[in-house]
């Protein structure tokens, strides 16, 4: 029942360090995405995959780089951390076709000093 | 574009009351609209979704109906109890062929006993 698995699920970081948040899902799903939750800003969209090997950008991608190797998995990369990407981060995935029923992972809360 | 817009939280409420979240939307096209539940310390849950006009979403005793007049998709429930205490967000799905959400900013409810 292992569904989004997202890690790490809390992570500090300094300015300039690069890191990589890992997702994976386990239910055959073609859509995969990730988002940031902010107070008072809701979700925001930073990249999406319609299937492996396809990727797009969201609302708000700058400063994140995102792969799709396979189906199971949808890394997100901060390449240099700045403190304005500290937030909650979650991925989610849905099978194409049911727009908008996303399945969530829990969450990776990131600290940039 | 798409944007949702909730009403400002947070909603304090004694258990049994009646509970509106007003939730309104500006899209292009017919989005999907649905409501999510997040529950403290995890990732978001669908709680219910409506497809087109005059629909009604409902699950767990929380209901919302789809007015397009209105352009709005508020979310109700008769009588709530404290394990309904969570931020719920209003969200739309652009049907442009991605699975990609709009949220609202979330309304965070507390139900006290």
């Amino acid at each position: 029942n292992a569904g989004v698995t997202q890690t790490p699920k809390f992570q500090v970081l300094k300015t300039g360090q690069s890191m990589t948040l890992q997702c994976a899902q386990d239910m055959n799903h073609e859509y995969m995405s990730w988002y940031r939750q902010d107070p008072g800003m809701g979700l925001r969209l930073i990249h999406y995959s319609v299937g492996a090997g396809i990727t797009d950008q969201g609302e708000v991608p700058n400063g994140y780089n995102v792969s799709r190797s396979t189906t199971e998995d949808f890394p997100l990369r901060l390449l240099s951390a700045a403190p304005s990407q500290t937030s909650v981060y979650f991925c989610a995935s849905s099978r194409q076709g049911l727009a908008g029923e996303l399945f969530f992972g829990e969450g990776s809360r990131l600290t940039v000093l | 574009g798409n944007s949702v817009t909730q009403m400002e939280g947070p909603v304090t409420l004694s258990e049994e009351a009646f509970l509106t979240i007003n939730c309104t939307y500006t899209a292009t096209g017919y989005p999907s609209l649905f409501w999510y539940v997040q529950y403290p310390g995890e990732g978001l849950q669908l709680l219910l979704k409506a497809t087109k006009a005059d629909d009604k979403g409902s699950n767990k005793g929380f209901e919302a109906t789809y007015r397009k007049e209105t352009t709005s998709f508020h979310l109700e429930k008769g009588s709530v109890q404290v394990s309904d205490s969570a931020v719920y967000f209003c969200a739309l799905s652009d049907r442009g062929g991605a699975n990609n959400l709009f949220f609202g900013t979330g309304t965070r409810l507390t139900v006290i006993p």
